[in-house]
């Protein structure tokens, strides 16, 4: 149980152009998803917290007009990147949210976005 | 706002060795949680164990084990009798209790365990 996938697993654009990232919670719904960024060899760092029916909360530095987020429904979450540039290209992690008393996050396998 | 520090980038050691991986934090909360992901060369990434700050007792799942010394924040990570698919990159990592907040991760200490 609690498996999140994610799709694509990679993806190469050029410049300029938008990709779209979803996140869906497979056998669970999630009323919290949480996106992630991954540059090589770092830490995750948060970008944004989606919750279900309502705006997402960006982290201090992430721009929100770059980044859209939108969780429409319990179990799916899209972020999308717009006029992606070479410096947007990074590892990028999704997570839901059960809920209950753990506060644990289970992780999308990732997708990998490289911008031409 | 609350951080994580990992001060042990890389560390290897021989195949059924015990290893010990360092994480302090600081916080001004109370209640929170503390986890330790693994993340192998597929960057999946994988729950270790998990803590939580109002149980005294020390978390063990298996022969991963942790140390949680609430008073210093310091949160160890123990690998017992490790093995070759422990290779990966560990993340110490921070979230508060009650609320449905991200988590707060550490850089990382990058394992080898060596055949």
């Amino acid at each position: 149980g609690a498996v999140v996938s994610q799709h694509p697993s990679w993806v190469i654009c050029k410049s300029g152009t938008s990709v779209k990232i979803e996140c869906r919670s497979l056998d669970f719904q999630a009323t919290t998803m949480f996106w992630y960024r991954q540059f090589p060899k770092q830490s995750l760092m948060l970008m944004a917290t989606s919750n279900e029916g309502s705006k997402a909360t960006y982290e201090q530095g992430v721009e929100k007009d770059k980044f859209l987020i939108n969780h429409a429904s319990l179990t799916l979450s899209t972020l999308t990147v717009t006029s992606a540039h070479p410096e947007d290209s990074s590892f990028y992690i999704c997570s839901a949210q059960t809920g209950g008393n753990y506060n644990e996050q289970f992780f999308g396998p990732g997708t990998r976005l490289t911008v031409l | 706002a609350q951080t994580v520090t990992q001060s042990q980038p890389e560390m290897s050691v021989q195949e059924a060795e015990t290893v010990t991986l360092s994480c302090t934090y600081d916080t001004s909360e109370n209640n929170y949680y503390l986890f330790w992901y693994k993340q192998p060369p597929s960057r999946q990434m994988i729950l270790v164990i998990r803590q939580e700050a109002y149980k005294q007792q020390n978390a063990t799942e298996n022969r991963f084990s942790v140390n949680f010394q609430k008073a210093a924040k310091s949160f160890s990570l123990k690998i017992s009798d490790s093995q070759l698919g422990d290779t990966a990159m560990y993340f110490c990592a921070f979230i508060p209790g009650g609320g449905a907040d991200g988590l707060t991760f550490g850089k990382g200490t990058h394992l080898i365990i060596q055949p």
